[in-house]
């Protein structure tokens, strides 16, 4: 069964630094997410992207915040200056259709020190 | 924000037993609600959907209940079975856009 790809599965950084998180959806897929779920709270929506734009941002997505789709099979999410509260999991999800259910992929642990 | 709220953070169940999940939410605007799965260290697994228009969608062991004015849905898992053992958690959205979700009911399929 096609899954999306997250790499790495748990990234360390100081807090400050720069960081990229790494997702291959599902290759046909049109409809692009990340989400967050810091411990023990709820799974929260950053952005979504279509077309090679973001369709949609939350509040919690601010100027530290970007989204590329560089080539044909990466979606990626940079955080430019990372602060204690960026550490939680975070999730990439794709769907072939607007409406329906995303697939997910396992996540990456960011832990900001 | 507590547009999705889900009371109950965590149900034990007998297996064969039937399994019920409640989710209340507060948005009327929300027209799509979506029930996910998710087992430690991996992502949400969708696992049933249903639109405002209706108000049941059955999917083999797994049914969803929509009552809209009492803003409330639920999930039905019957019979459960071992592998049933996970985080559930319900989603809404409007028009499809950002998924809202709730704060997750840990399920324990007693053997």
């Amino acid at each position: 069964e096609p899954e999306v790809t997250q790499t790495p599965s748990h990234q360390v950084t100081q807090m400050g630094q720069e960081v990229i998180l790494r997702c291959v959806p599902i290759s046909n897929h049109l409809y692009f997410y990340w989400y967050r779920q810091i411990l023990g709270q709820k799974v929260e929506f950053l952005v979504s992207f279509y077309n090679n734009e973001i369709s949609e941002k939350s509040e919690i997505f601010d100027d530290q915040f970007s989204v590329e789709r560089p080539d044909g099979s990466n979606f990626t999410l940079k955080i430019r200056s990372t602060k204690l509260e960026d550490s939680a999991m975070y999730f990439c999800a794709s769907s072939l259709i607007r409406q329906g259910g995303y697939t997910f992929g396992s996540g990456t642990r960011l832990t900001v020190v | 924000d507590q547009q999705v709220k889900q009371n109950s953070p965590s149900l034990s169940v007998q297996e064969g037993r039937i399994s019920i999940l409640n989710c209340d939410y507060t948005n009327s605007m929300f027209d799509y609600f979506l029930w996910y799965k998710k087992y430690p260290a991996e992502g949400p697994t969708f696992l049933i959907s249903i639109s405002s228009i209706k108000d049941k969608n059955e999917d083999g062991r797994f049914t969803v209940f929509l009552n809209k004015s009492a803003k409330h849905l639920s999930l039905h898992i019957v019979p459960s079975q071992p592998g049933d053992s996970a985080v559930y958690f319900c989603a809404a959205s409007v028009r499809n856009e950002k998924l809202t979700f709730g704060t997750g009911t840990r399920l324990t399929i007693i053997p």
